[in-house]
């Protein structure tokens, strides 16, 4: 029962325009949520985090955005670059604990110059 | 520099044939996991450890066994592995298990084949 869904696999962009990634969720209690970004042969980095008492956070050109009522969060790149071309992952905890940390499948997003 | 490091890399190994993936971290993180990733699954927790000699099963723990011995280091055991243990295994640490800014870091991925 995945509590966290990226329902696209796959998302492609052109340079310069908005990549707007998508995220639902289905815990209720879930309170913080998370974007990891993983290239080919590397790990998953940590790349911008929301608490729920927030509605957007913004850190450069990522923002997220997150809807408590429909469950759904969102990661707005702006604008897009090539080097953005990465799988990313969203995550969402109970209580800020990792223990409870549960990850969506992925959405690779590719950039094109 | 700050790192999560796994090995090996790669491995195809065969069915039955124990191995342990090693995993170790230089940032005196307390609080140290073991993911697998799967198509369509995202990442799923296999185990965890939140200091030495305290560990604990994760989401998908079956066929896993782990150890905390030292604080910077967390192996993964496979007794007996077998063909859906076939997956991508990620090491990961953090300073402590909750709190905000606590973030994840993960090592560089292991791909096991198991034959």
């Amino acid at each position: 029962d995945q509590q966290v869904k990226q329902n696209s696999p796959s998302l492609s962009v052109q340079e310069g325009r908005i990549s707007i990634l998508n995220c639902d969720y289905t815990n209720s209690m879930f309170d913080y949520f998370l974007w990891y970004k993983k290239y080919p042969a590397e790990g998953p980095t940590f790349l911008i985090s929301i608490s729920s008492i927030k509605d957007k956070n913004e850190d450069g050109r990522f923002t997220v955005f997150l809807n408590k009522s429909a469950k759904h969060l969102s990661l707005h790149i702006v604008p897009s670059q090539p080097g953005d071309s990465a799988v990313y992952f969203c995550a969402a905890s109970e209580r800020y604990n990792n223990n409870d940390m549960r990850f969506g499948a992925g959405t690779r997003l590719t950039v094109k110059p | 520099e700050a790192q999560v490091t796994q090995n090996p890399r790669y491995l195809i190994t065969v069915t039955g044939k124990k191995l342990t993936v090693t995993c170790s971290q230089n940032m005196n993180h307390e609080y140290m996991s073991w993911y697998r990733q799967d198509p369509g699954l995202g990442l799923r927790q296999i185990y965890y450890s939140m200091n030495v000699e305290v560990t604990d099963k994760g989401d998908v723990p079956e066929g896993y066994k782990v150890s905390r011995k030292e604080k910077r280091n967390f192996p993964l055991i496979l007794e007996s592995p077998s063909p859906n243990q076939t997956s991508l295994y990620f090491c990961a640490s953090s300073l402590s298990p909750t709190g905000t800014g606590n973030t994840i870091y993960f090592g560089e991925g292991s791909w096991l084949t198991v034959v």
